[in-house]
């Protein structure tokens, strides 16, 4: 199985600054077919995930162009350029490369 | 757009069945573009995916090693939803049980609203 590891645990940042958080694989999330199938999630309290980035780095429908996404193989990141109030909340990396599909642990974003 | 509507109980004892359905508006389960998954959360395991239903011509299911001896993924085309069974629960099933669209972005794009499960005696 693939496992999903994120870092930091925790982001405290001040509003307006930026933000990153990194998410490294186990084993190289490039399938078969060329593509690269990682996805970044947000999950504000009390709500379910709500998707942001597909595939490393395509926003997913109404999702800000704050936030962005990079990264190649076993490494990759989520980066927020300019933190909101809304944006607070937890942050999930998601593999679909191979079954099972697997998440990382989650960074919490909250502002200073 | 797409919504997932959620039901079933959120109390169960120990050796009982966990049962959830997940209606579907603004899609089809047995679209041949979309794959259909049960998801849970809890503050031990975070989240973890249970296991998936699609149809490509006939239906097709694939479960999580560590739930693959007790769960079912099942759809119903005339009511359009799909449901889980997990069987012999323990007070390890406790979590937030989540259904979600795998659609052409090739993530969950769309979830459920989550239904708090609590497994106790």
């Amino acid at each position: 199985d693939i496992v999903m590891t994120q870092t930091p645990l925790s982001s405290p940042v001040t509003l307006g600054q930026p933000a990153s958080i990194s998410c490294r694989s186990s084993q190289s999330l490039v399938h078969s077919d060329g593509n690269t199938y990682l996805s970044w999630l947000q999950q504000r309290p009390g709500q379910p995930p709500r998707l942001l980035i597909y595939k490393i780095s395509n926003r997913f429908s109404g999702v800000p162009d704050r936030f962005s996404g990079s990264g190649a193989g076993t490494d990759f990141t989520l980066k927020i350029s300019r933190v909101e109030a809304e944006d607070v909340g937890v942050y999930y990396c998601m593999q679909a490369t191979q079954l099972p599909l697997s998440f990382g642990g989650g960074t919490k974003v909250e502002i200073k | 757009q797409v919504q997932l509507q959620q039901s079933g109980p959120g109390l169960l004892k120990p050796s009982q069945t966990l049962s959830l359905t997940c209606a579907i508006s603004g899609d089809s389960v047995s679209s041949n573009s979309v794959v259909w998954g049960w998801i849970r959360q809890s503050p031990s395991r975070g989240l973890e995916w249970l296991g998936r239903t699609y149809y490509r011509s006939k239906w097709y299911n694939d479960y999580a090693e560590s739930v693959k001896s007790r769960i079912s993924i099942n759809s119903d085309t005339f009511k359009n939803q799909f449901s889980l069974q997990l069987n012999s629960v323990t007070p390890e099933d406790t979590a937030v049980y989540y259904c979600a669209r795998y659609g052409s972005v090739w993530s969950f794009d769309y979830w459920g609203q989550g239904t708090l499960v609590t497994v106790s005696s």
